[in-house]
């Protein structure tokens, strides 16, 4: 176990709706990034948040968006859903100050849209 | 895009045995970092090299890092059961946690009773 929780585990959505996917970090940690893996495929990079500013952005265009609160906790939007966004969204935290470079994963929120 | 590629893409050995896998990657990185992940669910961290280290271990966990080839290896001694599972390569640009790791496409590793 990480410390890292995310919600919910699973959701289905049709095209064209907007999800919303929700992760807490680990105790300390400043920094959350989310991850979209498709089936069979490696993590893909979407961004990264630290102390509540985007702080790098994948290839993703901007229908995915996010937010990260006080707490450090964050949220991962998506906007007009597409079929190709079901996947496995993971977040993951980490510490950004002399850190070993090390990002804990939380479990993941399978996504379906159908 | 991914910057790692693992190789084999499958790999299916007896319990054991000694399971290895690669890792390729295309630009210049300050650390390599292997994950483990079971049936889809999250990324386990299993350890990380840096770009000046050649070896390093942990249990049965053996990695080594070339960055004149640009490559890593993973070996898995003595390979259980429990072993089964994905293996995935990622690197790291700068050498902070806060930064974005580049995946490669992983190993799909069974170890048969």
């Amino acid at each position: 176990e990480t410390g890292v929780t995310q919600s919910p585990t699973h959701l289905i959505k049709t095209r064209g709706q907007q999800v919303t996917l929700r992760c807490s970090s680990q105790s300390g940690h400043n920094t959350v990034s989310w991850y979209q893996q498709a089936l069979g495929q490696g993590p893909q990079f979407i961004f990264q948040y630290y102390r509540e500013e985007e702080n790098g952005r994948g290839n993703f265009p901007p229908r995915f968006s996010g937010l990260q609160f006080p707490n450090y906790s964050s949220e991962l939007n998506v906007n007009a859903l597409e079929l190709d966004d079901s996947a496995l969204y993971l977040c993951a935290s980490s510490m950004t100050s002399g850190g070993i470079g090390t990002q804990y994963f939380g479990p993941g929120t399978r996504l379906t849209v159908l | 895009s991914q910057q790692g590629e693992e190789d084999p893409q499958a790999l299916s050995i007896q319990e054991g045995e000694n399971a290895t896998m690669n890792c390729s990657y295309k630009t210049s990185i300050n650390n390599l970092q292997w994950y483990r992940q079971n049936s889809g669910r999250g990324l386990v961290h299993l350890i990380l090299i840096r770009s000046n280290e050649r070896e390093k271990h942990s249990g049965r966990l053996r990695v080594t890092l070339d960055t004149s080839k640009k490559s890593s290896s993973l070996l898995i001694t003595a390979s259980r059961a429990a072993d089964t599972a994905s293996y995935f390569c990622a690197t790291a640009r700068g050498n902070n946690a806060g930064n974005m790791l580049t995946f490669g496409g992983g190993t799909r590793l069974m170890v048969k009773p």
